[in-house]
């Protein structure tokens, strides 16, 4: 079947770190993948898009990079803050699939 | 704009018992998704509607029923309800077409308990 995975159930930095979050598929070859923010008791926000022929998408302080060799996307978080501590999910096209998420804790 | 909203916010219900969950947003979107979400799980796609009139299965769609009652709004029903059906519930919606990054919406999401 085909599998969207986040394998890091949580992620602990210092702040001002970089942040790099995995997101890895099987069994098939997406057309693109998503990526969303998910606060405690809040429905998920979109982030980031990045599409196969792409190598990498950046939007202020997140990079989205889409390997196709490795089947995974990495997603970075520059500088971090106390701020950016919250669940980060990849989706596969049209988001019907996600990830399991991964909990990011930024520590100041 | 409200966006996507979801009523109840939160709901507690007996083992048999029946309840709908409403959806509804104001952004003129055709596709519209419900979820689960359970610890450790993820999101889960239960159904969803490409299009008003439209209604297809999603990963996880026994013991769940849904309407798309017209383009605006798109209600969940547990018809008897079942302790393994305790989740938070999320609805969603995105443009669909041609070039259209299908970037989902989402609603505040239903907390739901079955005792």
């Amino acid at each position: 079947s085909q599998k969207i995975e986040q394998n890091s159930e949580a992620l602990n930095i210092q702040e001002g770190k970089t942040a790099t979050l995995t997101c890895n598929y099987t069994n098939y070859s997406p057309a693109y993948l998503q990526w969303y923010r998910q606060d405690p008791g809040r429905g998920p926000v979109f982030l980031l898009l990045i599409r196969e022929n792409e190598k990498e998408k950046r939007k202020e302080r997140l990079k989205v990079t889409f390997d196709t060799t490795l089947k995974q996307s990495l997603f970075h978080i520059t500088a971090s803050q106390p701020a950016d501590s919250a669940t980060y999910l990849c989706a596969r096209r049209r988001a019907l699939t996600f990830g399991s998420g991964t909990r990011l804790q930024v520590q100041p | 704009n409200a966006g996507v909203t979801q009523t109840p916010k939160f709901q507690v219900l007996k083992t048999g018992q029946s309840m709908t969950l409403q959806c509804a947003q104001d952004m003129n979107h055709n596709s519209m998704y419900w979820y689960r979400q359970d610890p450790g799980m993820g999101l889960r796609l239960i159904y969803y509607s490409a299009s008003e009139g439209t209604t297809d299965k999603g990963e996880v769609p026994n013991g769940y029923n849904v309407s798309r009652l017209n383009k605006r709004e798109f209600s969940l029903r547990l018809e008897s309800a079942a302790p393994s059906q305790t989740s938070v519930y999320f609805c969603a919606s995105s443009e669909t077409g041609t070039g259209v990054t299908y970037e989902q919406y989402f609603g505040p999401g239903t907390r739901l308990t079955v005792t």
